[in-house]
């Protein structure tokens, strides 16, 4: 079965700081890969997603994913933190038929 | 488009009672799926539905019912609430184009509290 790691369930970074969201997935076949961000008492939106062959993955809000296939990793990057980056980020994969699995969740801190 | 939209907002029941969490989208996803989110757990699959007609199981789907007679509408259904079921409920909608599964757009979710 699919699953997926995200390593740090919290992260604090400075202001102005680069962001770094840890994301795994298991499997030899690269699946659907997404991040999704909840700002508090909110649903998930959309950040970003894999597109089959690309490697680097442009979103919303300067936030990028690299895709590593040898790595099984999809990690999440911003090169320089905002105060109103500070939510929850979730690393997702479906697989088939509209499912998503999702990992547990990193909230991120952003510091002044 | 309205989206995803759940309601209620906020419920608290009691132990034993039931209650259906309503679910709509106007988007003509043919996918809609159900969550549950609690503290360091992410999301977990309850219910989903590929189709008007068709529904599956998910990781958690013990105490819920699911039914989808329209392409729009996914309820679901609590059946005898336990405080085990306290959590917050997401329906979610999806949709497949150009060989690819695509997003899930999420509704606001439902805040359920069993006493």
């Amino acid at each position: 079965a699919q699953s997926v790691t995200q390593l740090g369930s919290h992260v604090s970074v400075s202001e102005g700081a680069l962001v770094l969201l840890r994301c795994n997935y298991s499997s030899s076949v690269p699946p659907y890969l997404f991040w999704y961000v909840q700002y508090p008492n909110q649903g998930l939106q959309l950040l970003l997603k894999y597109t089959t062959g690309a490697t680097l993955v442009k979103g919303i809000n300067g936030f990028e994913a690299e895709f590593k296939k040898s790595e099984t990793s999809f990690h999440l990057t911003k090169p320089s933190a905002h105060m109103s980056d500070a939510a929850e980020y979730f690393c997702a994969a479906n697989t088939n038929a509209g499912k998503s699995t999702f990992g547990d969740g990193t909230t991120l801190t952003v510091k002044p | 488009n309205a989206g995803v939209t759940q309601t209620p907002k906020f419920q608290v029941l009691k132990t034993g009672q039931s209650m259906t969490l309503q679910c709509a989208q106007d988007m003509n996803h043919e996918y809609m799926s159900w969550y549950r989110q609690d503290p360091g757990m992410g999301l977990r699959l309850i219910h989903y539905s590929v189709g008007a007609g068709i529904t599956d199981q998910g990781e958690v789907p013990n105490g819920y019912n699911v039914s989808r007679s329209t392409t729009e509408d996914f309820p679901l259904r609590l059946l005898s609430a336990a405080p085990s079921q306290t959590s917050v409920y997401f329906c979610a909608s999806s949709y497949w184009t150009s060989g690819e599964y695509n997003e899930q757009f999420f509704g606001p979710g439902t805040r359920l509290t069993v006493l």
